[in-house]
């Protein structure tokens, strides 16, 4: 069963970089989240979308993007990585507002 | 906007202890509640949710969790704790009718000694 899959799990970036997060879900599921999580602060909504080609912003969305092609990726992008962009980042996903969220095993993310 | 408060961020007991982490929220209409629980480099794993019925939910580990509306609450135990509780604890609202996610409270960092 291999339900949200996140890659990388731990990146290291320099100051000013771009990389790309991937999340992919095979259990055909609608909405879909973008989390970071960070020391004593629980988890911030960065970014969701309810479908293939609908996304929004969450509470934290500055210096992030999304696109939602497929029902079963997600891709997070950070186009000029910034030191209080490290944080775990959690894909997660659902198949309607009300349900479980299911989430991946986390990214690591540490920008120098 | 919905919010989640847990009233303790770190706890420290002794195995066999009796467990209770609080968890109050504000919104005021039809909610669904969650308590994940993340184990020291993993990723939330759910243990047990409310969405409407008995207020007592059941979940996995001996964990289990009243919904008390009246109070906002939803307070989990647990009445012998392990080693193997050792964990980060959340507490999560749903308003049900929205899509934007689970509204998280900022956790409790549970360590229980041998």
């Amino acid at each position: 069963n291999a339900g949200v899959t996140q890659t990388p799990k731990f990146r290291i970036l320099k100051i000013g970089q771009s990389m790309t997060l991937q999340c992919t879900q095979d259990m055909n599921h609608n909405y879909m989240y973008w989390y970071r999580q960070d020391p004593g602060m629980g988890l911030k909504l960065i970014y969701y979308s309810v479908g293939a080609g609908i996304t929004d912003k969450g509470e934290v969305p500055n210096g992030y993007n999304v696109s939602r092609s497929t029902t079963e990726d997600f891709p997070l992008r950070l186009e000029l990585a910034a030191p209080s962009q490290t944080s775990v980042y959690f894909c997660a996903s659902r198949q309607q507002a009300g349900n479980t969220i299911y989430f991946g095993e986390g990214s690591w993310l540490t920008v120098v | 906007a919905q919010s989640v408060s847990q009233h303790n961020h770190h706890v420290i007991l002794s195995e066999a202890a009796s467990l209770e982490l609080g968890c109050n929220y504000s919104y005021g209409g039809t909610v669904n509640l969650f308590w994940y629980v993340q184990y020291p480099g993993q990723h939330l794993q759910l243990l047990l949710k409310y969405f409407s019925g008995d207020p007592l939910v059941k979940g996995i580990k001996g964990f289990e969790a009243e919904f008390i509306k009246s109070k906002f609450s939803f307070n989990l135990r647990k009445p012998s704790v392990q080693w193997s509780d050792t964990a980060e604890y959340f507490c999560a609202v749903d308003s049900g009718g929205g899509a934007d996610g689970l509204t998280f409270g900022k956790g409790t960092h549970l360590i229980i000694q041998p």
